[in-house]
């Protein structure tokens, strides 16, 4: 089976960094995704990672350590817009398994 | 136009009715999946389907059965409605196993 764990809620401000963790516990591996789900909303795809090592999207970038079962997303320069659930999933081939989220919220 | 669309985006229902919710796509992918989303427990798998022959349980698939029409159409049903199915419902697509989840726009469902 599939446990995933990451932060309830992060707050930060206006143009600061910030990283959100997520760690995980599974019988397969097939790569680790990132979602935002902005309140009311269809989650959107940020980032995958199947390799140990960080990918660089903009602003957003991800990283991965399979041997640790740990990943991060780090958002750069943040904006009032970047308000929202970010989800942590993996699984197996078949199917994903998604964390709860973590809601960040930017203040001025 | 939307790649997944669903229908309703809204529906209040009493218990005991029966509900059909509705997914379509136009990305021309073979997987689809439903996914229902309450605070504080995340999106959780009700059931996907690799093609149209391919039905599989999620990790919560009862008291919902699904039906998969054609490649671009997935539906969702609750035979029996009853309250702790209210929640917010999400059709996905995607073209692999490793490939993007593309998530419909919601429907959310209560159950009176």
């Amino acid at each position: 089976g599939q446990n995933i764990d990451q932060p309830t809620e992060m707050t930060a401000t206006e143009g600061a960094i910030v990283q959100i963790n997520c760690t995980y516990q599974t019988s397969g591996f097939n790569g680790l995704f990132w979602y935002q789900q902005h309140a009311g909303e269809a989650p959107t795809f940020l980032s995958y990672n199947v390799l140990d090592g960080l990918e660089e999207k903009g602003r957003f970038s991800s990283f991965l350590s399979r041997s640790k079962g740990y990943s991060y997303l780090l958002l750069k320069e943040l904006q009032m817009k970047d308000s929202a659930s970010y989800l942590c999933a993996t699984g197996t081939a078949s199917k994903l398994t998604f964390g709860t989220g973590t809601r960040l919220q930017v203040t001025l | 136009d939307a790649d997944v669309t669903q229908t309703p985006r809204n529906r209040i229902t009493k218990t005991g009715k029966r509900i059909m919710l509705e997914c379509s796509q136009t990305k021309g992918h073979d997987r689809m999946y439903w996914y229902r989303q309450d605070p504080g427990l995340g999106l959780r798998l009700i059931y996907y389907s690799f093609d149209v022959k391919d039905i599989n349980k999620g990790e919560i698939s009862d008291g919902y059965s699904v039906s998969r029409q054609a490649q671009a159409k997935f539906s969702l049903s609750l035979e029996s409605a009853i309250p702790n199915q209210t929640a917010l419902y999400f059709c996905a697509t995607s073209a692999g196993s490793t490939d993007t989840q593309y998530f419909g726009p919601g429907t959310r469902l209560t159950v009176l």
